[in-house]
C-alpha cells in the first residue's frame, strides 16, 4: 500500500460526459501527479500540482482540467468524453522538492470506461 | 522532444535465469532514472532507482546502471523468480521550465518468468 488513495476504482460513463477522478496523496506529500495509461500503453504524464499551485504540463487535453485543494487532494475533471479517453487514470504524490526529483508513489488508478 | 524508449517489451525467462531490459533517453539534462514494476490491476511502484552522480546501484536481485554519456541506462534481475513477472517501466526525469521535474516513462517490458 503506498499511502495514495484514489477515488472511485471503476466508473462506467457515456460519451459526452463529465466525471471527476478523486486523489488522496500521501501525509506530507505537497505533489500531485495525474498520468494516462491507456490499453497496453505506457504511462503518460497529464499534469503536476505542488501545493495547491500548477507546476508542470504533459499531454493533456482541453477537455481536461484539474486542481489541488487546501487540503492536498487533488481532482481531475475529464469532460465531453470520447471513446479513446477509456483508460487507467493514475495519481502519484511526491515530498516534491523543487529541483530535486523525488520518488513518486502511486496510487491504484481508477479505470474508467466511456461506452 | 522528451522521449524515453524501452527495449525489449516482452521477455520471457527461464526460472533462475537473469532478465535484462534497456531504456535510452533524449533529454540531457535528466539526473533521475526510477524503474518501476507494475502487477496485473495494481498501480506502478518503484523497485530502484539511479542518480546521475552514480552509474550502478544494486539492492538484492536487482541492479541498474547508467551510462549518462551514452543516455543509457538498464535493469537487471538476477535469479529470476515467478514473482517478478510483470510490466517493467523506466523513466527519466528531466526538470520543467518551471524548476520542478516530471517522469517521462518508457513504453514498458511485460517480463515472463516461467517455472
Amino acid at each position: 500500500d503506498s499511502g495514495v488513495t484514489q477515488t472511485p476504482k471503476h466508473l462506467i460513463t457515456a460519451t459526452g460526459q463529465r466525471v471527476t477522478l478523486r486523489c488522496s496523496p500521501r501525509s506530507g506529500d505537497l505533489s500531485v501527479y495525474w498520468y494516462q495509461q491507456s490499453l497496453d500503453q505506457g504511462l503518460q504524464f497529464l499534469i503536476q500540482y505542488y501545493n495547491g499551485e500548477e507546476r508542470a504540463k504533459g499531454n493533456i487535453l482541453e477537455r481536461f482540467s484539474a486542481q489541488q485543494f487546501p487540503d492536498l487532494h487533488s481532482e481531475l475533471n475529464l469532460s465531453s468524453l470520447e471513446l479513446g479517453d477509456s483508460a487507467l487514470y493514475f495519481c502519484a504524490s511526491s515530498v516534491g522538492l523543487a529541483g530535486d526529483p523525488n520518488e513518486q508513489f502511486f496510487g491504484p488508478g481508477t479505470r474508467l470506461t466511456v461506452l | 522532444g522528451e522521449n524515453v524508449e524501452q527495449h525489449p517489451s516482452t521477455l520471457s525467462v527461464q526460472e533462475g535465469d537473469s532478465a535484462v531490459i534497456k531504456c535510452t533517453y533524449s533529454d540531457s539534462a535528466s539526473n533521475y532514472f526510477p524503474w518501476y514494476k507494475q502487477e496485473l490491476g495494481k498501480g506502478p511502484q518503484l523497485i530502484i532507482d539511479i542518480r546521475s552522480n552514480v552509474g550502478e546501484k544494486k539492492d538484492q536481485r536487482i541492479a541498474v546502471t547508467l551510462n549518462k554519456t551514452a543516455k543509457h541506462f538498464s535493469l537487471h534481475i538476477t535469479e529470476t523468480q515467478p514473482e517478478d513477472s510483470a510490466v517493467y517501466f523506466c523513466a527519466a526525469s528531466p526538470t520543467t521550465t518551471s524548476g520542478t521535474y516530471k517522469y517521462i516513462f518508457g513504453t514498458g517490458t511485460r517480463l515472463k518468468v516461467l517455472a
